[in-house]
């Protein structure tokens, strides 16, 4: 089995700052690799597929990097509304479906 | 408008039973994989299993944490997707989440609590 593994589990940022989630897969994925985000209470949300990707509506300061087993979320401008966990999934070798940890992100 | 609803969750007893429903709108569901994944209190996301359609012969895989207690099944008739869940412990209380698809997940549903106590 593909394990993932996010750093950090969480962080404290401003409003406006860059955020960086980081992302490693225990072997090599391609760009396989999604992210979600998913904000307390609520159902996890796909942001970011095949690892660059952004999907349709979701705002232009978020991005995704990487290929093989390194990747990484960015959000260019942390806004309010971003305070949620984010989570890594590998899609290149399934079952099973495997997730990283989680980021929780605060605003300070 | 894609939706997922889970229904039938609840509190049961350890070692009983009970079975989600995920009702489904919006798309071609006999076309599509269905999942389940569930998040235990705090904690992150786990697969649980999927069912393919029935094109990939409606096979179904599960995580190696509910082999041969948990069951997924569809219909397709009715555009509802099962899990039906026996021996349960106490480790699988969670929110159960219905998905479509299980390589990139697009849509989720609202989610069932399911709290197995005495």
């Amino acid at each position: 089995d593909i394990q993932m593994t996010q750093s950090p589990s969480s962080l404290s940022a401003s409003v406006g700052d860059r955020v960086t989630i980081t992302c490693r897969a225990s072997q090599s994925i391609s760009r396989n690799l999604n992210w979600y985000q998913q904000k307390p209470g609520k159902a996890p949300n796909l942001l970011i597929y095949a690892t660059s990707n952004l999907r349709s509506g979701v705002p232009s300061r978020f991005s995704g990097s990487g290929s093989g087993t390194d990747f990484t979320l960015t959000i260019s401008s942390l806004q309010p509304e971003d305070v949620a966990t984010y989570y890594c999934q590998q899609s290149y070798s399934t079952p099973p479906v495997t997730f990283g940890g989680g980021t929780k992100v605060e605003i300070k | 408008e894609v939706q997922l609803v889970e229904s039938g969750g609840g509190l049961v007893q350890p070692g009983r039973s009970l079975r989600l429903s995920c009702t489904s709108s919006g798309f071609i569901f006999a076309d599509y994989a269905m999942s389940w994944f569930r998040q235990a209190p705090g904690k992150g996301l786990e697969w649980v299993g999927f069912i393919r359609s029935r094109v990939y012969g409606g096979a179904t895989q599960y995580a190696a944490t509910v082999k041969d207690r948990f069951t997924i099944s569809r219909d397709d008739s009715k555009s509802i997707a099962y899990l039906q869940m026996n021996s349960l412990k106490t480790e699988d209380t969670a929110v159960y989440y219905c998905t479509r698809e299980y390589g990139i997940i697009d849509y989720w549903g609202q989610g069932a609590l399911v709290t197995v106590s005495s």
